[in-house]
């Protein structure tokens, strides 16, 4: 079965600070995606990253990085000199990389609150 | 318009009360997906289409929720006989094609069962 955790439920940090949410994952598919997104309070998901299970190389854009480590079944995201404007509740998800119409398995998500 | 567009965004319901949640694709999005997602929670998944068919509704909790998306763009997703534990954000998704490309969601409808 496949399964996504994220053990941290709420953080809280002062702005510039930076934060890492943890991602760990159980699946038996040897093809699988990642994904992050994030929930700010409006409520839509948005997409932040999808990698799959062949690239462990580790991903910067600006102020987000992501640390994908298939040996611990990890997939940790860090976000760099944090601002007010990253709280929200973040979501780490997990699918099939080829079979179609594959649900994205989702962690109950660690709440971020970043204040001034 | 340019995003997936769900509606209303808010539905309250008496219990026992039919409604129907209604989700607008991003034009020409193949794939269609709605999700479940309880207070403090991870969506969870209810059900997938591929164009007009419903290839996967393994997710339904019960045989009181339906959805249905006949021409292959707008989805509905309805809920007969609502219960309080029905009471959820419920959330849709859309991506371009069959494969497990992004998925980009709407903001969602929020179900609040009294």
């Amino acid at each position: 079965a496949q399964k996504v955790t994220q053990a941290q439920t709420e953080i809280s940090v002062v702005e510039k600070e930076d934060v890492t949410l943890d991602c760990v994952y159980e699946t038996r598919d040897t093809t699988y995606y990642l994904f992050w997104y994030k929930q700010p309070p409006s409520g839509e998901l948005v997409f932040l990253i999808r990698r799959n299970s062949f690239d462990e190389q580790n991903e910067i854009s600006g102020r987000y990085s992501w640390n994908f480590q298939k040996s611990t079944s990890s997939f940790n995201f860090t976000i760099t000199a944090s601002q007010v404007v990253d709280s929200a509740v973040y979501f780490c998800a997990l699918s099939d990389l080829n079979q179609a119409g594959t649900a994205l398995i989702f962690g109950k998500g660690t709440t971020l609150s970043v204040s001034s | 318009g340019a995003g997936v567009s769900q509606s209303p965004r808010y539905k309250v319901a008496k219990r026992g009360q039919d409604v129907a949640l209604r989700c607008d694709p991003i034009s020409g999005h193949v794939s269609l997906f709605w999700y479940q997602q309880a207070l403090g929670q991870g969506p969870e998944f209810l059900t997938y289409f591929q164009n007009e068919a419903q290839l996967d509704k393994s997710g339904l909790p019960s045989d009181r929720f339906f959805a249905e998306r006949p021409e292959g763009s707008v989805s509905t997703l309805k809920i007969q006989r609502t219960q309080q534990e029905d009471s959820a954000v419920y959330l849709c998704a859309s991506s371009i094609n069959h494969l497990n490309t992004e998925a980009f969601f709407g903001q969602g409808t929020r179900l609040t069962v009294v």
